[in-house]
């Protein structure tokens, strides 16, 4: 397996502007989560889906962010409007069932630089 | 609400051991990891430990746990300079939510 997928790996926008950032979980794996990654506020979940439901999205810092799970294999997360504050790297990581051992997976992250 | 602990830096000289620690608040946790992140990627799983354990030895790697005191440390022995990475702490609850909590990470730097 090629591992959990994301793109862009880089992103630069100007203020204002829409962003989405798409991941592409292990096949098989069912619960899919979204981070951020900030210098000041280390690593932060900001919502996870079970079978494309979201179950947690208590991280989501505000409206401007959502996501979505069409489908087992595809998820994005979306900040509309963009501002200065978000820019971050936002990882996507992916597990089997979280109830025993099962490590979760990170994508290799996309760094979004709003400007 | 749960909560993890570590320093954020940690500067050794290469064939040193390192000793990176963790605390933790949830007592009824079930699993602790550590998790490396190298520079530009994702965190990767180095190895966990049972809460039923006290130690975990993986070649250079030796996890240990103080369940009592809620302390989790990893020392990695002879460091290396490609060990240079943030090490992650966390830890999953058995109190129904199996979802991770992480540290914020220790930076390792290893010089010559």
């Amino acid at each position: 397996d090629a591992g959990v997928i994301q793109s862009p790996r880089h992103e630069v926008t100007e203020m204002g502007q829409e962003v989405t950032l798409r991941c592409k979980p292990i096949s098989g794996h069912d619960y899919l989560f979204w981070y951020r990654q900030t210098m000041m506020r280390g690593l932060e979940l900001l919502i996870y889906f079970n079978n494309n439901v979201p179950i947690d999205d208590s991280g989501m810092p505000e409206d401007r962010f959502s996501a979505k799970m069409p489908n087992a294999s595809f998820s994005t997360l979306k900040i509309q409007p963009s501002e200065p504050r978000d820019s971050a790297v936002y990882f996507c990581a992916s597990s089997l069932a979280p109830g025993l051992a099962n490590e979760q997976y990170f994508g290799p992250g996309t760094r979004l630089t709003v400007t | 609400g749960e909560d993890v602990e570590q320093s954020l830096f940690l500067s050794v000289r290469e064939g040193d051991s390192s000793v990176i620690n963790c605390t933790y608040t949830d007592s009824s946790s079930t699993y602790l990891y550590w998790y490396k992140q190298e520079p530009g990627a994702g965190l990767q799983l180095l190895t966990y430990i049972f809460s039923n354990m006290d130690m975990k030895q993986d070649q250079r790697l030796t996890v240990l746990l103080n369940k009592k005191d809620k302390h989790l440390s990893l020392r990695i022995a002879d460091t290396q300079t490609g060990d240079s990475a943030i090490y992650f702490c966390a830890e999953k609850g058995g109190g129904g939510s199996y979802i991770p909590t992480f540290g914020r990470g220790t930076s390792l730097i290893v010089h010559p």
